[in-house]
């Protein structure tokens, strides 16, 4: 079974700096995709971004962008200048070709003014 | 172009009690997903169609059903509430490949008493 860990419930960060959220996986597979959602308070999901592990190019959207090391199952997000808004909790997810979704439990990031 | 949209936005039921979720998507979407999610733990899914008709097993399917009648709704009920059942529910729908986004609605906080 896949398995989706985000090892950090919580961090900060200084508005305007750079902060990484970590995320590992587990799967046996080798053909599969990964998301980065973010939920603000109002409870909305809404895409950040995406990975197809068949990529090596590092996906990025903006000020987001993403370290995929698929030899260790790793893929953590990186927000640069990060803006009071980015404030809200993260998931990381897991998507294989059967078309089973895994979440991880979450890191809930707080921007510092 | 309201996107996903989930009915009720709030429900309490006493254990026992039947219920059914309506989500609703009007961007023609293939897929549709009903996730629940719990404190501290990520989005699990409980079940998902890949089109009208047709329906399959989640993550975490006992306890529920769900019926695809149209291609735009996707209803998840609960025949006899319990209270491990308490949760949030989220609807998502995405167009149809796997590598598709997927678009998720505001949510339905459910207490079982």
């Amino acid at each position: 079974a896949q398995t989706v860990t985000q090892s950090q419930p919580e961090m900060s960060v200084q508005e305007a700096e750079t902060v990484t959220l970590s995320c590992t996986y587990d799967t046996s597979e080798s053909d599969y995709y990964l998301f980065w959602y973010k939920q603000p308070p109002s409870r909305q999901m809404i895409l950040v971004i995406r990975q197809e592990a068949y990529k090596q190019q590092n996906a990025t959207e903006n000020r987001f962008s993403v370290n995929f090391q698929k030899a260790a199952k790793s893929f953590s997000l990186k927000i640069s200048d990060s803006q009071l808004g980015d404030a809200a909790m993260y998931f990381c997810a897991y998507r294989n070709t059967g078309n089973q979704f895994y979440f991880g439990t979450g890191t809930s990031l707080t921007v510092i003014p | 172009n309201a996107g996903v949209t989930q009915t009720p936005k709030f429900r309490v039921l006493k254990t026992g009690q039947s219920m059914t979720l309506l989500c609703a998507q009007d961007m023609n979407h293939e897929y549709m997903y009903w996730y629940r999610q719990d404190p501290g733990m990520g989005l699990r899914l409980i079940h998902y169609s890949v089109g009208e008709g047709t329906t399959a097993k989640g993550e975490v399917p006992d306890g529920y059903n769900v019926s695809r009648l149209k291609k735009q709704n996707f209803l998840l009920g609960l025949e006899s509430a319990a209270p491990s059942q308490t949760s949030v529910y989220f609807c998502a729908s995405s167009y149809r490949t796997i590598t598709d986004t997927q678009y998720f609605g505001p949510g339905t906080r459910l207490t079982v008493l």
